[in-house]
């Protein structure tokens, strides 16, 4: 069975510091996607990254930056210079093999960034 | 390009009522899912499709029913509810996974349920 594990539950930082946030993943699948979402006060969901199990490579999309190891089955999110508008839920996922409809969540780490 | 259209986005029902949440996507996504969630946990798969004419259950699928008669379609049916499914219910589309496309789910935005 596959887990998705946010300890993390609940981030406070003032605004530009820079702020990480862990998941870790189990699956004894060898091919798998990594997620990142995010669940603004709002309560929509969107979509922000993707990871493949075969491709460790980091990816940097502006402030944002991933962290993809499967040495210690970790995928961390990175908020660099963080925002006020940064703030919300945001939820790690997991899904197997080539299934794109079963994914499992993690429970979410709520951040809040301060002015 | 409407997206994932969600309807109600509110709702309130008394223990033992029935109703139908609707779901529709216009993006042509194989894969439809449907997840609830409750305060401080993360999203519970109910039941997901592949495509038209295949569900599977999925983590949390006792006291809800789906089905999936066409590609754009996907309503899950309350059969009798009860207090236990409040909740905030989440209908969600996608591709089949590539590996040189960076996607997710595309989601509705959602339906808060309230069993009085």
């Amino acid at each position: 069975a596959q887990k998705v594990t946010q300890a993390q539950t609940e981030i406070s930082v003032v605004e530009k510091e820079d702020v990480t946030l862990d998941c870790v993943y189990e699956t004894r699948d060898t091919t798998y996607y990594l997620f990142w979402y995010k669940q603004p006060p709002s309560g929509e969901l969107v979509f922000l990254i993707r990871r493949n199990s075969f491709d460790e490579q980091n990816e940097i999309s502006g402030r944002y930056s991933w962290n993809f190891q499967k040495s210690t089955s970790s995928f961390n999110f990175t908020i660099t210079a963080s925002q006020v508008v940064d703030s919300a839920v945001y939820f790690c996922a997991l899904s197997e093999n080539n299934n794109a409809g079963k994914s499992t969540f993690g429970d979410g780490t709520t951040l809040t960034v301060k002015p | 390009n409407a997206g994932v259209t969600q309807t109600p986005k509110f709702q309130v029902l008394k223990t033992g009522q029935s109703m139908t949440l609707q779901c529709a996507q216009d993006m042509n996504h194989e894969y439809m899912s449907w997840y609830r969630q409750d305060p401080g946990m993360g999203l519970r798969l109910i039941h997901y499709s592949v495509g038209a004419g295949i569900t599977d259950q999925g983590e949390v699928p006792n006291g809800y029913n789906v089905s999936r008669s066409t590609t754009e379609d996907f309503p899950l049916r309350l059969l009798s509810a009860a207090p236990s499914q409040t909740s905030v219910y989440f209908c969600a589309s996608s591709f089949t996974p590539s590996p040189v496309a960076n996607y997710g789910y595309t989601f509705g935005s959602g339906t808060r349920l309230t069993v009085v």
